[in-house]
């Protein structure tokens, strides 16, 4: 069973530019969470998406978004980027219910915002 | 305070000894605790759940939670250099609402296994 697939691996922007990213879950699973990871922060709950639906939210600018597609893909999009936005963005998928707590993380986009 | 505390380390255990990893957390509420390996430059990895008070054993890892004292712990036994990795502990807290997708993460502890 193929894992979670984050695409791009790595990516480099200046300030001011958007970026988009993408994620792929784990087949079956339909709850898809993103993550960002900086040395200074940790792990930081972006946002989840189920069905399409964003249902919960963490304690980020408007910047930064998200969606959910039919085939529970999911993207991430992040606009005028800031210098701090440099982190691991980290997507995790996981099945629904009881299970949604296991969360299955894929590789992760590096980004660099110089 | 901080929601889940863990000690940074770096803790370092000759191996074949027992690496005891801890965690405690703020909200005394809370249900589901979970333990991910992460290795340099890789993504992190579940390796133990708990949900109940006491222990929970997997191979060479041990779970402990303590939900009085609001305490979730890891033990490995006779590690190996290859346990070397940052270890992150996790909580589902219960305070705030809606949890969809969201784990609280420590700041991890990095452990070093020596030959």
């Amino acid at each position: 069973k193929a894992g979670v697939t984050q695409t791009p691996r790595y990516l480099i922007k200046t300030r001011g530019q958007q970026v988009t990213l993408s994620c792929s879950p784990i087949s079956g699973h339909r709850s898809v969470s993103w993550y960002q990871q900086t040395p200074g922060q940790g792990l930081q709950f972006l946002f989840e998406y189920f069905s399409e639906t964003q249902r919960n939210k963490g304690n980020f600018p408007g910047r930064f978004s998200g969606r959910q597609f039919s085939n529970s893909r999911s993207e991430m999009n992040v606009s005028t980027l800031e210098l701090g936005d440099s982190a691991l963005y980290l997507c995790a998928s996981s099945l629904e219910g009881a299970g949604w707590e296991k969360l299955f993380f894929g590789s992760g986009t590096q980004l660099s915002v110089l | 305070q901080k929601e889940v505390e863990q000690n940074s380390g770096p803790l370092s255990v000759p191996e074949g000894a027992i690496a005891s990893l801890n965690c405690t957390y703020s909200d005394r509420g809370s249900q589901s605790f979970f333990w991910y390996r992460q290795y340099s430059g890789k993504s992190p990895e579940l390796i133990m759940f708990i949900y109940s008070n006491g222990d929970k054993e997997d191979g060479r890892f041990t779970a402990q939670l303590n939900k009085a004292s609001q305490y979730v712990s890891l033990l490995i036994r006779d590690s190996q250099p290859s346990d070397s990795a940052t270890y992150l502990c996790a909580v589902n807290l219960k305070a705030g609402g809606t949890s969809y997708g969201k784990l609280t993460f420590g700041q991890g502890t990095i452990l070093t296994v020596h030959p």
